[in-house]
C-alpha cells in the first residue's frame, strides 16, 4: 500500500529550538519525497524535494529508505516558522500522483 | 508570478443541489490534479488530467462526481447532487510534467464547500 504516515497532530516548540517533524512512508517503488507547507492564510506550496538535497529556510530533510523515513529538521525554531506541514510520496511507477500525510501543525512559542 | 486560480474561494450550497468549482492552471502544466481536503487530513486525490485526459480517477466517486479538462487547460469539478458529506476543501494543483524529477506541484486557494 501507498501511504505516508505523520504521526504528530500538532507539534510545539520554543523559539530557538531545534525541530523535528517525522514523516514514513510505505511505497515498493522508488519514492520521490517532498515536504509541503502551508502559512496561515496562503496557499500550499513546496518547501523543498529530497532529489534536490537543498535547505530551505534552515529546514532540511534527508530520504533513509531503509527506515522508509523523511524527517524535516530544523536547528533553530523561528516564530515564522508556524505553519501547516505536510509530508507528500511521489509515486514513480505507473501513473505519477502525490499521496500527502495527514499534516503537522507546528507552533513555535516564543 | 504565475499561479493557480480557482473560484469560487467559498460556496455554500443546500443538499442534493448541483455544484461547480472552476480551476485554471499555470500556463502551459499539462498536469492538473484535483484534491478534496476534509478538515484535519490531508489532501486526497479525486482525479488527475494529462491535458485534456483523465489518467486517475481512482477515488472519484463517480455517481456524484464529475470532472472535465476540454482542452486541455482549465477544468471544471462538478457534484450532483452534493451531499452533507462533501463538505471540504476541494483544491486544485498543477505541475509542469507528470511526475519525476522532483516535479514541483503547484497549488490554487482552494474552494471551500459548505453544504447544509
Amino acid at each position: 500500500a501507498q501511504r505516508v504516515t505523520q504521526p504528530e497532530k500538532l507539534l510545539s516548540v520554543f523559539k530557538g529550538a531545534p525541530v523535528e517533524l517525522k514523516c514514513n512512508y510505505s511505497y515498493s517503488g522508488s519514492p520521490e519525497l517532498f515536504w509541503y507547507v502551508q502559512y496561515s492564510r496562503q496557499r500550499l506550496q513546496l518547501l523543498l524535494r529530497h532529489i534536490s538535497r537543498e535547505s530551505i529556510k534552515g529546514f532540511t530533510a534527508d530520504l533513509n529508505k531503509g527506515e522508509t523515513s523523511f524527517h524535516l529538521k530544523k536547528p533553530f525554531a523561528q516564530e515564522e516558522d508556524s505553519a501547516m506541514y505536510y509530508c507528500a510520496l511521489g509515486t514513480t511507477s505507473g501513473t505519477y500522483k502525490y499521496i500527502f500525510g495527514t499534516g503537522t501543525r507546528l507552533k513555535v512559542l516564543a | 508570478e504565475a499561479e493557480v486560480a480557482q473560484s469560487p474561494r467559498y460556496k455554500i450550497t443546500e443538499k442534493s443541489q448541483a455544484v461547480a468549482f472552476w480551476c485554471d492552471p499555470i500556463s502551459g502544466h499539462a498536469t492538473l490534479y484535483w484534491y478534496r481536503q476534509i478538515l484535519g487530513q490531508g489532501p486526497e486525490l479525486l482525479v488527475q488530467f494529462q491535458d485534456e485526459s483523465v489518467v486517475d480517477d481512482s477515488q472519484l466517486p463517480k455517481d456524484r462526481f464529475s470532472a472535465e479538462r476540454l482542452k486541455g487547460v482549465d477544468s471544471t469539478l462538478k457534484i450532483q447532487p452534493a451531499e452533507l458529506g462533501d463538505s471540504a476543501m476541494y483544491l486544485c494543483a498543477s505541475s509542469l510534467a507528470q511526475g519525476g524529477a522532483g516535479t514541483e506541484a503547484f497549488f490554487g486557494q482552494g474552494t471551500r464547500l459548505t453544504v447544509v
